[in-house]
């Protein structure tokens, strides 16, 4: 069975740190880009990055550079995110998604999710 | 960042009824655009990708149309399980969602 696992949210004064971790099973990691994906509660699904194969190439939405971090350790089907100088708007559910392309012109979507963890961040 | 934006925000409708959610990009993202569905505590599920392509396992009576800015998701005949929200994504240059659209029952 294809699954993703987060784990590593929590509770965490503003301006703290926080790591996510996501473990993948059932298929083949190190062939898939991966994104990170959040919900604050009662809003919107918000893209918050992702990463490429081989880790070489990362992408991120504005309103988390310089802040967070991805990385992934394809040996151990994991995917990572720190999560540094973090504010009380960075409270959501957090969501490690496969990033596939799918159709004749490799559209990308995000085809697999996890059940996500939640992070709260207090002031 | 390319801006998504749906409409209507949140609609009405009771089973066996036909409905249209429609989603607008800021800049031409061709069919780069898929739909997921999102049931309260659930993560969201892929419907449909690059604009139109029913993912597999998905009912036949979710549709998607549109290219270019201007994207529709259609539901033909509303299901029961399918009072949920609904997003649009675009992966044409990054990633970004819309606002989401809530189904609820009428």
């Amino acid at each position: 069975e294809v699954q993703l696992v987060e784990s590593g949210g929590g509770l965490v004064q503003q301006g703290g740190s926080l790591s996510l971790s996501c473990t993948a099973s059932g298929f083949t990691f190190s062939n898939y880009w991966m994104s990170w994906v959040r919900q604050a509660p009662g809003k919107a699904l918000e893209w918050v990055g992702n990463i490429k194969h081989d880790g070489s190439e990362k992408y991120y939405v504005d309103s988390v550079k310089g802040r967070f971090t991805m990385s992934r350790d394809n040996a151990k089907n994991s995917l990572y995110l720190q999560m540094n100088s973090l504010r009380v708007d960075d409270t959501a559910v957090y969501y490690c998604a496969r990033d596939r392309p799918l159709g004749s012109y490799s559209h990308y979507t995000l085809d697999v999710w996890g059940q996500g963890t939640t992070v709260t961040v207090f002031s | 960042d390319i801006q998504m934006t749906q409409s209507p925000s949140s609609l009405s409708a009771s089973v066996g009824d036909r409905v249209t959610i429609t989603c607008r990009a800021g800049q031409s993202i061709s069919t780069y655009l898929n739909w997921y569905q999102q049931k309260p505590g659930k993560a969201p599920n892929l419907l449909i990708y690059a604009a139109s392509s029913l993912q597999s396992g998905v009912p036949s009576r979710f549709s998607g149309s549109g290219s270019g800015t201007d994207f529709t998701l259609t539901i033909s005949s509303l299901q029961p399980e399918d009072f949920a929200t609904y997003y649009c994504q675009q992966s044409f240059s990054a990633r970004s969602f819309g606002q989401g659209t809530k189904v609820e029952i009428k």
